[in-house]
């Protein structure tokens, strides 16, 4: 069946710093959801990316999917203590009848 | 326009009661996921309903679980007999529909069920 691995399992970086979390599917997507989960919270829809090479922003939050539409990247610019949680990607492929989630991302952030 | 509503928000019974979560999705959606999240891990699939049709239960245990989502009123998942390992916590999305861009996923809070 379809598989979604998200690395890295976790990440502590200092306030400032950049994060990257990275998503691949073992099979070809035909759109992946980007959701963030905040430390005791529900996760929360972020965006969706739809069309091959793919890239949009929120402020300091940049999404692409690959050209292949098999991977995607989330990378926050500039962490604050505020982007602490965990961030889930969800991808569909095209035969799927639902997307499937990777296992999240942990960002912690020292202030 | 209220979000998606379960409810309890905690539950807490004892080794082999029956727990019962309940879950009523955003307006004008058809599509209930149950998933189920235990400390420090991912969100495990557990299923997919419609309106009185179960489309994907692969992730449901086959023994003590079940779900439903009938034709009026919340989306029930249910837990007979339950075991301290049940204990986690259960969210439930729900979205418009299964395809397209309308496929995205809205949470609901979650219910934390602890089992003593």
């Amino acid at each position: 069946g379809q598989q979604v691995m998200q690395i890295p399992q976790y990440q502590h970086v200092q306030e400032g710093e950049d994060f990257t979390t990275y998503c691949n599917s073992s099979t070809t997507l035909s759109n992946i959801q980007w959701y963030k989960q905040r430390p005791g919270g529900h996760p929360v829809f972020l965006i969706q990316l739809v069309k091959s090479g793919e890239v949009k922003k929120q402020k300091r939050l940049t999404f692409q999917f690959g050209e292949a539409k098999k991977n995607s990247s989330l990378h926050i610019t500039a962490t604050q203590t505020t982007d602490v949680g965990t961030y889930f990607c969800a991808g569909r492929s095209t035969n799927a009848g639902k997307s499937t989630f990777g296992d999240g991302t942990t960002l912690t952030v020292k202030p | 326009n209220a979000g998606v509503m379960q409810n309890p928000r905690h539950l807490v019974r004892r080794r082999g009661q029956e727990a019962r979560l309940r879950c009523s999705p955003m307006k004008g959606h058809s599509h209930v996921y149950w998933y189920r999240q235990l400390p420090e891990e991912g969100l495990k699939f557990m299923v997919y309903l419609q309106k009185e049709n179960i489309i994907d239960e692969s992730g449901m245990p086959k023994e003590r679980f079940s779900a439903e989502f009938p034709k009026e009123g919340p989306s029930i998942l249910r837990i007979q007999q339950v075991v301290r390992g049940d204990s986690a916590a259960y969210f439930c999305a729900s979205s418009p529909r299964h395809t397209g861009v309308a496929d995205t996923q809205y949470f609901g809070p979650g219910t934390r069920l602890t089992v003593l």
